[in-house]
């Protein structure tokens, strides 16, 4: 199974300020997403990304997140400025394809204060 | 809409016990279908994936009937470490991300 690391586990923030989430999948898979999970609540899309653009979001991946893989490595999800309702689940997932399994990193727990 | 709809739960069974989850879902044209089970404040992690002849796996089996688009999970002798939710994902047709349902909760009680 493709390994998928991300840091940090937790992350505590103030509410307005701005977190980045890093992910840094070990395989050869293209697709990469970033999905979160209130908790109590189903797993929700974000992004994926795809040939170093998003190729699909969804209406909660609004103007105060972008995603990049700057150095083709390390893939991350920037909140500009946090909301209370931003605390959740973060885990970032790679695939091989669109509609193909998924293989999820092990989370970040945000929560905004 | 794509919805991925599931009971959930949870199903208290004993050890040794058979127990059934099913997932109905919203799109006819879904071309893909997986379970995963997530253990608390853990991630997704595929169980099976799920195919139109059926499939097993150990003490799992998973089967899909696309007429009445619904998934089904059976797990076999149920051992402690089953507990966890279940969770029922699809993939509908184009270029859409996977769905999740919002799970089944599992105990296996001894």
């Amino acid at each position: 199974e493709p390994e998928v690391t991300q840091t940090p586990s937790h992350q505590v923030t103030q509410m307005g300020q701005e977190v980045i989430l890093r992910c840094v999948p070990i395989s050869n898979h293209l697709y990469f997403y970033w999905y979160r999970q209130i908790l109590g609540q189903k797993v929700e899309f974000l992004v994926s990304f795809y040939n170093n653009e998003i190729s699909e979001k969804s209406e909660i991946f609004d103007d105060q997140f972008s995603v990049e893989r700057p150095d083709g490595s390390n893939f991350t999800l920037k909140i500009r400025s946090t909301k209370l309702e931003d605390s959740a689940m973060y885990f970032c997932a790679i695939g091989q394809d669109q509609n193909e399994k998924l293989f999820f990193g092990s989370g970040t727990q945000l929560s905004v204060l | 809409r794509k919805e991925v709809e599931q009971d959930p739960g949870p199903f208290n069974v004993p050890e040794g016990a058979t127990v059934a989850f099913n997932c109905t879902y919203s799109n006819s044209a879904s071309q893909s279908f997986f379970w995963y089970r997530q253990d608390c404040r853990k991630e997704p992690k595929l169980l099976m994936s799920v195919y139109s002849s059926g499939n097993e796996d150990g003490r799992f089996t998973a089967q899909l009937n696309r007429a009445s688009q619904y998934i089904s999970l059976l797990i076999r002798d149920s051992k402690l470490s089953d507990s966890a939710t279940y969770l029922c994902v699809v993939g509908f047709s184009g270029n859409t991300p996977l769905v999740f349902g919002k799970g089944t909760r599992l105990s296996v009680i001894a």
